[in-house]
């Protein structure tokens, strides 16, 4: 079944205690992106991926990084996870699904920083 | 800029009536994506359509169709005779071809009452 798998679905965790959010992929989709999503602000694009070593800021990098080292996996790494980075993160993938470039996201992991 | 509005924040309607969610965009690219996503309460983000910038064509799909209006800049979705399990939150997003940055609206939560 072609997917986007997201580990740890929950994740509550303490401020400046490093963590990575996995991502992988395998539809063989060149671009790769996360997202956060609070209330009233809808998604907001972190980084984005459009391929093997190539990544790109979206509109709120701020306290993130991303690794592209394989094109499957994607992580989300908070180095020093701070309270305001308290969300719920989604990753996607484009690339065609029946045809038609869509995004497919994955499952979502909510993340509580104390 | 590029920026999505969701002018709506909640909608709340009555089992077997129509509703119209609005989605207002803008963008300086001339080719460019379109989504609708909907978010049920489980959480995930459950695609529903897309469309391309050069094809205005209006489309149905069951209950759901969508009006796609470039000399307005809008993308509005209808849903007829609506039910209970279209209660979530709807997101309108826009994707630019050329660096795949995407924007999403605040979304739309809907409630529809039995």
């Amino acid at each position: 079944e072609a997917q986007v798998t997201q580990n740890p679905r929950y994740l509550i965790t303490v401020t400046g205690k490093k963590l990575t959010v996995t991502c992988s992929q395998n539809m063989n989709h060149e671009y790769m992106s996360w997202y956060r999503q609070d209330p009233g602000l809808g998604l907001r694009q972190i980084y984005y991926s459009m391929n093997v070593e190539v990544t790109d800021k979206g509109d709120v990098p701020e306290g993130y990084k991303v690794s592209r080292k394989e094109k499957r996996n994607f992580p989300l790494i908070l180095e020093s996870p701070s309270p305001n980075q308290t969300s719920l993160y989604f990753c996607a993938s484009i690339g065609p699904v029946s045809g038609a470039n869509v995004l497919t996201f994955g499952a979502g992991s909510r993340l509580t920083v104390l | 800029a590029q920026k999505v509005t969701q002018a709506q924040t909640e909608i709340s309607v009555v089992e077997k009536e129509d509703v119209t969610l609005d989605c207002v965009y803008e963008t300086r690219d001339t080719t460019y994506y379109l989504f609708w996503y909907k978010q049920p309460p489980s959480g995930e983000l459950v695609f529903l359509i897309r469309r391309n910038s050069f094809d205005e064509q209006n489309e149905i799909s069951g209950r759901y169709s969508w009006n796609f209006q470039k000399s307005t800049s809008s993308f509005n979705f209808t849903i007829t005779a609506s039910q209970v399990v279209d209660s979530a939150v709807y997101f309108c997003a826009l994707l630019n071809t050329g660096g795949f940055k995407t924007i999403f609206g605040a979304g739309t939560r809907l409630f529809v009452k039995a």
